[in-house]
Order: structure tokens, then sequence, then C-alpha cells
């Protein structure tokens, strides 16, 4: 069974930093490329950050660009979020996504598998 | 870069179709046909239900099913059942920046 367990969400005030991780198992993680979506409370979906499947291709969106990390550790099944400079705009609840793989081609833009979330509040 | 433009809400009686639309532009929905949707129940996590414009992973229901014409792309529930109360929301690959944008969701509620 595919599982992807997310932790590190919690409180933190403006500017501080944080670091999410993803306990991936049940598949071959370091077959798939891997993604963090988030959603604020009551609002849609935004997608983040993107990695590819050996961590040699990063994609983040505007608003996080030079304040985010994504990175993953294949040996250990685990994807990861640093986040510095938190502001509140990034309050939100934050997923890790699995990209969608077909028998012939891995999707880095849809996601099959997704964790239960962990949420970051950003406030003073 | 702004989000899909997808409607607030729609609603259908059960055994009805409705659709849901979703607007973008050359850039993303009109230029490329990596076009997915997902379905959110609530305190849910979200579920790929259409990829690649009209494509259905494994384990979905025949009852949905994606198009597109021209910057808007299109899913349509088929007989609709309680169970699909959910919000929907679309995604399209990108090249104005952000690689992946999502649309701001549509909340169905089957009457």
């Amino acid at each position: 069974e595919v599982q992807l367990v997310e932790s590190g969400g919690g409180l933190v005030q403006p500017g501080g930093s944080l670091r999410l991780s993803c306990a991936a198992s049940g598949f071959t993680f370091s077959s798939r490329w891997m993604s963090w979506v988030r959603q604020a409370p009551g609002q849609g979906l935004e997608w983040v950050a993107n990695i590819n499947q050996d961590g040699s291709e990063k994609y983040y969106v505007d608003s996080v660009k030079g304040r985010f990390t994504i990175s993953r550790d294949n040996a250990k099944n685990s994807l990861y979020l640093q986040m510095n400079s938190l502001r509140a705009e990034d309050t939100a609840v934050y997923y890790c996504a699995r990209g969608y793989c077909t028998s012939t081609y891995c999707y880095r833009t849809a996601y099959d598998s997704w964790g239960q979330g962990t949420l970051v509040t950003v406030s003073s | 870069q702004s989000a899909l433009t997808q409607p607030a809400s729609v609603s259908g009686s059960p055994g009805q179709s409705i659709t849901i639309s979703c607007t973008g532009t050359s850039s993303d929905v009109g230029g490329y046909n990596h076009v997915s949707w997902y379905q959110q129940h609530p305190g849910k996590a979200p579920k790929l239900m259409i990829y690649d414009v009209s494509n259905r992973p494994s384990g979905v229901s025949n009852r949905f099913s994606g198009s597109k014409s021209g910057n808007t792309a299109s899913l349509t529930i088929s007989g609709l059942q309680a169970e699909d109360e959910a919000d929907y929301y679309c995604s399209s690959y990108s090249t104005s920046g952000t690689l992946v944008l999502f649309g701001g969701g549509t909340k169905l509620t089957v009457l």
C-alpha cells in the first residue's frame, strides 16, 4: 500500500523557519517525481515545488523562490521542504504528492498519491 | 501567475450530468495536453481523476470524462451520485513562470 506521511508542521513566528518531511513507503520512491502542494484554510490548492527522481531538477512557485528548498533522500525514502523567512501567507496545510506514472511515462505535473497533510501556521 | 478559472459552484440531481470548465491561456491549458482534474472531499487529500486532458487512472469510474477546446478544459460527470459531492480542481502544466497552475476549485452539490 502506498503511504505518504508528512510531519514537521506547527506554529512559527513570521520570519521563522520550519522543515517539513514526508516519509514514503509502498512504492519505489526513487522512480517518481515528488511535489509539495499547499492549501490555505478554506482555500484552493496551490502547487509549491517539484523535484525529479535524482534531485537534479527542482522547480518552485514564484512566491517561495529563494525562501523554500525542496530536497529528497532516496536512501531514506524521504522528501523534505525547508521553509525559511516564513510569512503569514504561507499558512496552509502542506501536502506531499507523488508524480503519476503509466507503464511508459512518468509525469511531473499530475499526482496520484497524496499524504494527509501537515498544518503550518505562521503567526505572532 | 493567476490561477486557472473555474466556476465557484455547480449542482445537479442524481442521475444527471454536469460539466465543470477550467479556463487558462495559451501558456498552459491551451498550449499543452497536461491538464489534470482532482476530486477533494472535505478534510481529505485530493484524488487524481483525469490526467492528460482525458485519461483516467486505473480505478476511476468511467462516469468521469475530460476534454479540451482551445484554452478551456472541461470535466464531465455523468450519472451523478451522492458521493460525487466534493470540490473539484483542475491543474495544468504552465510555461508562464510557474510549472503547475491549479484552478480555484468548484464545489459540486448533488441536490
